[in-house]
C-alpha cells in the first residue's frame, strides 16, 4: 500500500470522452506532481504543484489540464486524447524544503493505467 | 538538471552483493542524489538518498566519491523480490526531477 492514493487503477477511454484522474495524499506535503510513464520507459514530468499553484508546466498538450482543489488532492482531467496518450499515469507528493537546497524524496501512488480506444 | 548513465540491465544472483553505479559528470552544488525502486505497474520507490561520502539505511548503501561525479547504490545479498528497475536522479530542490533511463536488475535463483 502507498500513501498516495490514485483513483481509477485502470481506465478505457474514446478520444471523444472526457474523464478524470485523482490522487489523493494525508501526509501534509505541499508539493504534488503527475508524471506519464510508457512501457519500459522511466516517468517524465508533466506538471508541479506548489502549495496548490501550478509552477511547473513540461509543456503538456492542452487536453490535459491539472487541477489541485486543496493540498490532499490532485486530479487531472482528460479530454480529446489520443491513442498515443496511453500510458501509466503516475501522481506524487513531497515535502517542499524551505531553504531550496536539499531534496525531498517523492512519494509516487501506483499509477492509473490509461488505455485510449 | 544533470543528466545521469546507468547501465541498462544488470544480472546478479541470488544472495550476491549488486552495485549499480551511476554517472553524473555535471552534478551542481547543491544537488542530492536520490535512488528510486520500480516494479512493473508500481510507482517509484525511495530507496536512499546523500549529497556526498556514505550513506546508509535498512535496505541499501549508496557511496558517493568526493568529486560527486558518481555514486554506486549497494544492494545487500539481493533476492528474487529485488528484481526491479533502479533509477539514480540528481538534483536540487524539490520541484523538478528528471529520470534516467534506469537499470533493469534481474535476481537469478
Amino acid at each position: 500500500d502507498t500513501e498516495v492514493t490514485q483513483t481509477p487503477k485502470h481506465l478505457v477511454m474514446g478520444m471523444t470522452n472526457k474523464k478524470s484522474l485523482k490522487c489523493e495524499q494525508h501526509m501534509g506535503h505541499r508539493a504534488m506532481y503527475w508524471y506519464k510513464q510508457k512501457a519500459k520507459k522511466p516517468p517524465e514530468l508533466m506538471f508541479v504543484y506548489s502549495y496548490e499553484k501550478l509552477s511547473i508546466n513540461e509543456s503538456v498538450p492542452s487536453r490535459f489540464s491539472p487541477e489541485c482543489p486543496n493540498s490532499s488532492l490532485l486530479n487531472l482531467h482528460l479530454h480529446a486524447l489520443q491513442p498515443e496518450d496511453s500510458a501509466l499515469y503516475l501522481c506524487a507528493s513531497s515535502l517542499m524544503s524551505g531553504t531550496g537546497n536539499s531534496n525531498q524524496p517523492q512519494h509516487f501512488g501506483d499509477g492509473t493505467r490509461l488505455s485510449i480506444l | 538538471l544533470a543528466k545521469t548513465t546507468q547501465p541498462i540491465s544488470m544480472d546478479s544472483y541470488e544472495g550476491q552483493e549488486v552495485n549499480i553505479t551511476c554517472s553524473h559528470n555535471n552534478i551542481a552544488t547543491n544537488d542530492y542524489i536520490t535512488w528510486y525502486q520500480q516494479f512493473p505497474s508500481q510507482g517509484p520507490r525511495f530507496i536512499i538518498q546523500g549529497y556526498k561520502t556514505k550513506v546508509t539505511n535498512e535496505v541499501a548503501s549508496l557511496f558517493i566519491p568526493a568529486d560527486r561525479k558518481s555514486s554506486t547504490l549497494s544492494l545487500p545479498r539481493v533476492s528474487l523480490s529485488d528484481t526491479a528497475v533502479y533509477y539514480c536522479l540528481v538534483g536540487g530542490g524539490y520541484q523538478k526531477v528528471t529520470f534516467g533511463t534506469g537499470t533493469k536488475l534481474q535476481v537469478i535463483p
